[in-house]
């Protein structure tokens, strides 16, 4: 089944620790995506790719990284930097930048 | 810059009732228009899109019709039920990404 994998489900943080969300997808997309989801504030951008190797800072990209050194993976690290980092994170992939985005399952972040 | 506006939640409703949830977008160009439906603990689903003005998007019996001369993209179903209890998000394409609304959450009760 072609899809968008996410794991892990729940990811725990302790202080001063950087931690990595991983996505995959097998629907072979050039572009993929990580947002933020909070309650009442909808989806926010941290980044995006078009294309392997490529990436670029969406609207909250302060104190995350990611990297794209393959077209199937997109992995996000959230560093010791973003100081809340409690949240819902999403990825997605679609064909073109504008076109239909397929969502993965999420993972919830929690600050311990 | 591309904006999307939805209405506030919660809309409570009972079942079998007739749902719309507004949508309206300020946007450069011709972007394409879509809906996504996000359950509990769970990622966005596409419900339905358009690609034009006066295009219906339809599936599971929801409909929205992109109307260019009021910009807008209104969701409507003619009879909920239960479990399309979920999130409903309004989303238009733009150079980059697809910009979203705040999402407005539905509750169906028996």
């Amino acid at each position: 089944d072609g899809g968008i994998t996410q794991s892990p489900k729940y990811l725990f943080r302790k202080e001063g620790q950087n931690v990595t969300l991983s996505c995959e997808q097998n629907l072979n997309h050039d572009a993929m995506y990580w947002y933020r989801q909070d309650p009442g504030q909808g989806l926010r951008l941290i980044y995006y790719s078009q294309i392997v190797n490529d990436f670029q800072k969406g609207d909250i990209a302060e104190g995350y990284s990611v990297s794209r050194e393959k077209k199937e993976s997109f992995p996000l690290t959230v560093t010791s930097a973003q100081k809340n980092p409690t949240a819902f994170y999403l990825c997605a992939s679609s064909t073109t930048e504008q076109e239909t985005q397929y969502f993965g399952p999420g993972t919830r972040l929690l600050v311990l | 810059g591309n904006s999307v506006t939805q209405m506030e939640g919660p809309v409570t409703l009972s079942e079998e009732a007739f749902l719309t949830i507004n949508c309206t977008y300020t946007a450069t160009g011709y972007p394409s228009l879509f809906w996504y439906v996000q359950y509990p603990g769970e990622g966005l689903q596409l419900l339905l899109k358009a690609t034009k003005a006066d295009d219906k998007g339809s599936n599971k019996g929801f409909e929205a019709t992109y109307r260019k001369e009021t910009t807008s993209f209104h969701l409507e179903k003619g009879s909920v039920q239960v479990s399309d209890s979920a999130v409903y998000f309004c989303a238009l394409s733009g150079y980059s990404t697809l910009t979203f609304g705040k999402g407005t959450m539905l509750l169906v009760s028996p």
